[in-house]
């Protein structure tokens, strides 16, 4: 069956430091979405992405992150200066269209640590 | 927006039936009522979707009431492995979002 990949499954690193998680989607899926949970908190939305741009976004995702798909396959989040509060569960999805009838499947995360 | 309401916690005995409840009394006539589940460090999983009527598949079933003010999501016999947090989740029909909106969800225990 197929499933969403994230890579890597863990990352740390420094206050101040730029950091790429990268995820591979579905490959017949066509919108990507990035979420993430803080340890004992919510899952919480990020950012959508469909046809190399951004579609939606909340108000987490600030000018210190951004999203890009550099190649066919790949669809990366990127924190530009990471703090402290970064710390999190990163997950990515993806689903094959946008109705509201269409299930978004998830990707088993990047467990973030920013020190 | 329409909210849903979950209980925080709730426990099953293995290879008994599990009916897990939502409320959205605010629930407009045209928003699907989706459940998503985590199981412990992992990603949400889609469960199972509806509008009116009520759905079957391999994972679920789903129980709407008539007038859509709930629903229920039944485990017809729990395993292990069907502990983790299950979220009902509203989406919203017109509101040109498309992203989906966790709550607390319910942590389901599921006892050998």
């Amino acid at each position: 069956e197929p499933e969403v990949t994230q890579t890597p499954s863990h990352q740390v690193t420094q206050m101040g430091q730029e950091v790429i998680l990268r995820c591979v989607p579905i490959s017949n899926h066509l919108y990507f979405y990035w979420y993430r949970q803080i340890l004992g908190q919510k899952v919480e939305f990020l950012v959508s992405f469909y046809n190399n741009e951004i579609s939606e976004k909340s108000e987490i995702f600030d000018d210190q992150f951004s999203v890009e798909r550099p190649d066919g396959s790949n669809f990366t989040l990127k924190i530009r200066s990471t703090k402290l509060e970064d710390s999190a569960m990163y997950f990515c999805a993806s689903s094959e269209g946008r109705t509201l009838v269409q299930a978004q499947y998830f990707g088993p995360g990047t467990r973030l640590l920013v020190l | 927006d329409a909210k849903t309401t979950q209980p925080n916690s709730m426990e099953s005995n293995e290879e008994e039936p599990v009916h897990l409840p939502c409320n959205h009394s605010t629930i407009s006539g045209t928003d699907y009522i989706h459940w998503y589940r985590q199981l412990p460090s992992q990603g949400p999983e889609y469960v199972i979707h509806g509008l009116t009527s009520n759905v079957n598949n391999r994972m679920a079933s789903l129980a709407i009431a008539e007038d859509r003010k709930s629903s229920t999501l039944i485990l017809h016999r729990a395993t292990l492995r069907d502990a983790a947090v299950y979220y009902c989740i509203l989406r919203f029909s017109g509101a040109g979002s498309y992203q989906l909106t966790f709550g607390k969800g319910t942590k389901l225990s599921v006892i050998p």
